[in-house]
């Protein structure tokens, strides 16, 4: 089946530092890929969305010059947090469309717990 | 704009049978989702209701109702693995971002 290869898992940064995640569709090609936050006890929340060879579409609140999205081919888009601060600190986790109809689902990568110390 | 409503927790004895709701108002629609999710783990798909009525899948049941807004999940035959988040949600717009409800989280007890 698809398979969103997502990393790193676990990431621990300093505050005012740079993280990359990266999320790699491994046997399909992603045109559209999703970006989540979830912090704890809390549900997932829709960051942006990612679609190849253009810019992301952020949510309503989320700031684009801090959550860098690039999604430059069809297998890889990447989020990057810039200038972390503690309070960014939480779950991110990306999914991709497939075949760009909901009845064909989505899938998800692993997760990456970001924690900035 | 849209509104997913889902109760947030839950509390069920193991054996038993749980139904988790999940009310919606969103501007057109595609089908609706219901996901479990383990603390620190990806979603994991549970079912896809994009007509009216129930559909069962082992253990797990989901029913739609497009004219009340309305879903559920009804678990049958409790597990103690079966505590988790279940996350009712919905694709919109012209990419079908899928939005998520803020969960319900399960305890199953024994």
């Amino acid at each position: 089946g698809a398979v969103v290869s997502q990393h790193p898992s676990r990431v621990i940064c300093k505050s005012g530092t740079s993280v990359k995640i990266e999320c790699r569709s491994l046997d399909f090609q992603a045109t559209t890929m999703f970006w989540y936050r979830q912090f704890p006890k809390q549900s997932l929340m829709l960051m942006a969305t990612s679609n190849e060879g253009s810019k992301a579409t952020y949510e309503q609140g989320v700031e684009k010059d801090k959550f860098l999205i690039n999604h430059a081919s069809l297998t890889l888009s990447t989020l990057t947090v810039t200038s972390a601060h503690p309070e960014d600190s939480s779950f991110y986790i990306c999914s991709a469309s497939l075949q760009g109809a909901p009845n064909y689902g989505y899938t998800f990568g692993s997760g990456t717990r970001l924690t900035v110390v | 704009g849209q509104n997913i409503d889902q109760p947030t927790e839950m509390t069920a004895t193991e054996g038993a049978i749980v139904q988790i709701n999940c009310t919606y108002q969103t501007s057109g629609f595609n089908g609706l989702f219901w996901y479990q999710q383990h603390a620190g783990e990806a979603p994991t798909f549970l079912s896809y209701n994009v007509l009216d009525g129930l559909e069962e899948k082992g253990r797990f049941s989901s029913f739609l109702s497009r004219s009340k807004g309305y879903s559920y999940l009804l678990l049958k035959e409790l597990q103690m693995k079966d505590s988790a988040s279940y996350l009712c949600a919905v694709p919109l717009g012209g990419y079908n971002k899928l939005i998520f409800g803020a969960g319900t989280r399960l305890a199953v007890h024994p």
